[in-house]
């Protein structure tokens, strides 16, 4: 079946360092891609997606591209900032279907 | 309201009892979904609504849960005889049309069993 592994957290890192989670996926067919984000307190919020091979999704500076082969969307962001501090899912919707499949979530905590 | 909001934000209940949780779509959309997050874990699928009916409600773990959607807008998810293992935070999400490719959250009810 379809599936989602993200790397297991929390990540720590001082403000402005570089951000990698790493997310895999397992699916059928060209499923859409998606980070989303929970900061405390919130719910999750639609951070960027990418819904075809080699699509780049792009906000807030953070960036995710589909990589087919790898079958990979690993999200990063060249300088993190303390507010960037939440949990973030990696989730993926196979074409056709409309339920999210979800990663267990990475949480980030960046320090000043 | 500009999102989805969900009540009550946190709930405790006592083991064997009902409760009901309630979830207002952002207006206009169609498309209704539930959801379960248990401590630790993404959210699971539960159940997804188009319109008044439930299209899909392969992701409910057993009868003791429902739920219904009787004007196309408002949903409440009802549990019977809860059990502790039913703890857990209950999203709800909306999104435009059926297969719409953004789902938009709210907060989530926070379900406690004792």
């Amino acid at each position: 079946g379809n599936s989602v592994t993200q790397m297991e957290g929390p990540v720590t890192l001082s403000e402005e360092a570089f951000l990698t989670i790493n997310c895999t996926y397992t699916a059928t067919g060209y499923p859409s891609l998606f980070w989303y984000v929970q900061y405390p307190g919130e719910g999750l919020q639609l951070l960027l997606k990418a819904t075809k091979a080699d699509d780049k999704g792009s906000n807030k500076g953070f960036e995710a591209t589909y990589r087919k082969e790898t079958t990979s969307f690993h999200l990063e962001k060249g300088s993190v900032q303390v507010s960037d501090s939440a949990v973030y899912f990696c989730a993926l919707k196979s074409s056709g279907t409309y339920k999210y499949i979800f990663g267990t979530g990475t949480r980030l905590k960046v320090l000043a | 309201g500009a999102g989805v909001s969900q009540t009550p934000s946190n709930k405790v209940t006592e083991k064997g009892k009902y409760v009901e949780l309630r979830c207002d779509p952002i207006s206009g959309h169609t498309a209704l979904y539930w959801y379960r997050q248990s401590l630790g874990q993404g959210p699971e699928f539960l159940i997804y609504f188009q319109g008044t009916g439930a299209a899909d409600d392969s992701g409910l773990p057993n009868d003791r849960f429902f739920a219904v959607r009787p004007e196309g807008s408002v949903s409440t998810l009802k549990i019977q005889r809860t059990e502790r293992g039913d703890s857990a935070v209950y999203l709800c999400a909306s999104s435009l049309e059926a297969g719409g490719n953004e789902q938009f959250f709210g907060p989530g009810t926070r379900l406690t069993v004792l």
